[in-house]
């Protein structure tokens, strides 16, 4: 069984621009929740998507946004990006039988964004 | 606003007893309250999983009061590699959209 992974493991950014973060749920998960971590923080949730339909959201502006394939591999962009978004961006997957936005997630090792 | 607290930090020593609560005083009704360990630079590990009374699993317990505004983590017999960050994760209600809200984490440190 292939566990979350997601890609890259790091990268850098400048003030303004754009990034892309992937994510690959665990097999036989359709569920994947998105999560920022800033340094010595605790996480703090952006978004999570059941079956490609956004399912709940955190108190993050619109210019992070993100998508859900039918694989249900998942992807989270961010626009604009301030000096204030350089974290840890864990993405979670879960089964989700029930959709219930508490169902047991396992996590990937995160992607590290730094913005210069 | 929902607040999930927990202690900043913990003290133990190996083979000790520990206990660690987390109080969510808006958690919604129908979610689960779930457990999950951090080592730096790693993304949580799940512990434990429950929506009331008590479950407990090969590593942990989870005591939760009929009111579920708090939920208490118990691990039994504490090795030095059981040091790290722990969290609660509980969904909220109010406002249009679901959330869920990590607590504020506890950094466990075991001595031998």
């Amino acid at each position: 069984e292939t566990g979350v992974t997601q890609s890259p493991t790091h990268l850098i950014k400048t003030r303004g621009q754009q990034v892309t973060l992937r994510c690959s749920s665990q097999s036989g998960h359709n569920t994947v929740s998105w999560y920022q971590q800033a340094l010595g923080q605790g996480p703090q949730f952006i978004f999570q998507y059941y079956r490609e339909e956004e399912n709940g959201r955190g108190n993050f502006p619109p210019r992070f946004s993100g998508l859900q394939f039918p694989n249900y591999s998942s992807e989270l962009n961010v626009n604009a990006l301030e000096l204030d978004d350089s974290a840890l961006y864990l993405c979670a997957s879960s089964g989700g039988l029930a959709g219930s936005i508490t169902d047991t997630q396992y996590f990937g090792p995160g992607t590290r964004l730094t913005v210069l | 606003l929902a607040k999930t607290t927990q202690p900043i930090s913990m003290d133990s020593y190996e083979g000790q007893e520990v206990n660690i609560t987390c109080s969510h005083n808006n958690i919604a009704t129908n979610d689960y309250i779930t457990w999950y360990q951090q080592f730096p630079s790693q993304g949580p590990r799940f512990i434990i999983q429950g929506y009331k009374t008590k479950v407990t699993n090969e590593v942990a317990s989870l005591f939760i009061p009929a009111d579920r505004k708090s939920s208490t983590l118990s691990l039994p017999r504490v090795s030095l590699s059981d040091t790290a960050v722990y969290y609660c994760l509980v969904g909220v209600e109010g406002g249009a959209t679901n959330k869920l809200i990590f607590g504020t984490g506890t950094l466990l440190a075991v001595q031998p």
